[in-house]
């Protein structure tokens, strides 16, 4: 099926630190959301973006659709070390059948020993 | 309390069993979806419903079966069939084409 390409796979954060993260497509989606997810537990709704171009904003984390309508990215500001976990893109392609979402392979973000 | 909830949340199978996850929400969305995550992997589509009594296949559906008999549950089957069963399962819940809402996860395994 449909991937989306989410990168990087893992980063290391210090405390303080801005990261980024960003997710591509081929096709284009008139739908972007991002999870994270801690371990054994289900992902949790961090932004959700409806319309090309929107920068939306959650506390110290901030989303961006992709005036392409094929990438996205989420910045977390000042990183602290509870953001620790596997981040996710979620997009909805044009016209999915049954609002079917794809989702990206996730970034594992740890913390720098 | 609002949601949606998973259970088990541990589950083993004995080769050539079939398990039954079970999946209920009381958020009243129509669509109801069935992911499998595999360890260090995203989530890969199962099966999906968007109203009562009908349902697709996503994905990788062989070797599951799920059913749709009332709106708030949506209970997914792992079959001897599926021959590499251990993972992650999830289920997740929309209204329309709006946020996506998981549930906490069934953890199954294969012993």
């Amino acid at each position: 099926g449909q991937q989306l390409n989410q990168s990087p796979q893992s980063m290391f954060i210090q405390e303080g630190e801005d990261v980024s993260m960003n997710c591509t497509s081929s096709s284009i989606f008139n739908t972007w959301l991002w999870y994270k997810q801690d371990p054994g537990e289900g992902p949790v709704l961090l932004i959700a973006l409806y319309k090309a171009g929107e920068l939306t904003s959650n506390g110290r984390l901030t989303a961006q659709f992709g005036i392409t309508r094929k990438d996205s990215f989420l910045n977390i500001s000042a990183s602290i070390p509870s953001d620790v976990g596997i981040y996710f893109c979620a997009g909805q392609l044009s016209g999915a059948a049954g609002n079917k979402l794809t989702f990206g392979g996730g970034t594992r973000v740890l913390v720098k020993p | 309390d609002g949601g949606i909830t998973q259970s088990p949340k541990y589950l083993f199978r004995k080769e050539g069993q079939n398990v039954t996850l079970s999946c209920e929400q009381n958020l009243n969305h129509d669509a109801m979806y069935w992911y499998r995550q595999d360890p260090g992997q995203g989530l890969r589509l199962i099966y999906y419903s968007q109203i009562v009594n009908d349902f697709q296949k996503g994905d990788i559906a062989e070797g599951y079966s799920v059913s749709r008999e009332k709106k708030e549950s949506f209970p997914l089957t792992v079959t001897s069939a599926q021959k590499n069963p251990t993972a992650f399962y999830l289920c997740a819940t929309r209204l329309g084409a709006t946020e996506a809402f998981f549930g906490q996860g069934t953890r199954l395994t294969v012993v």
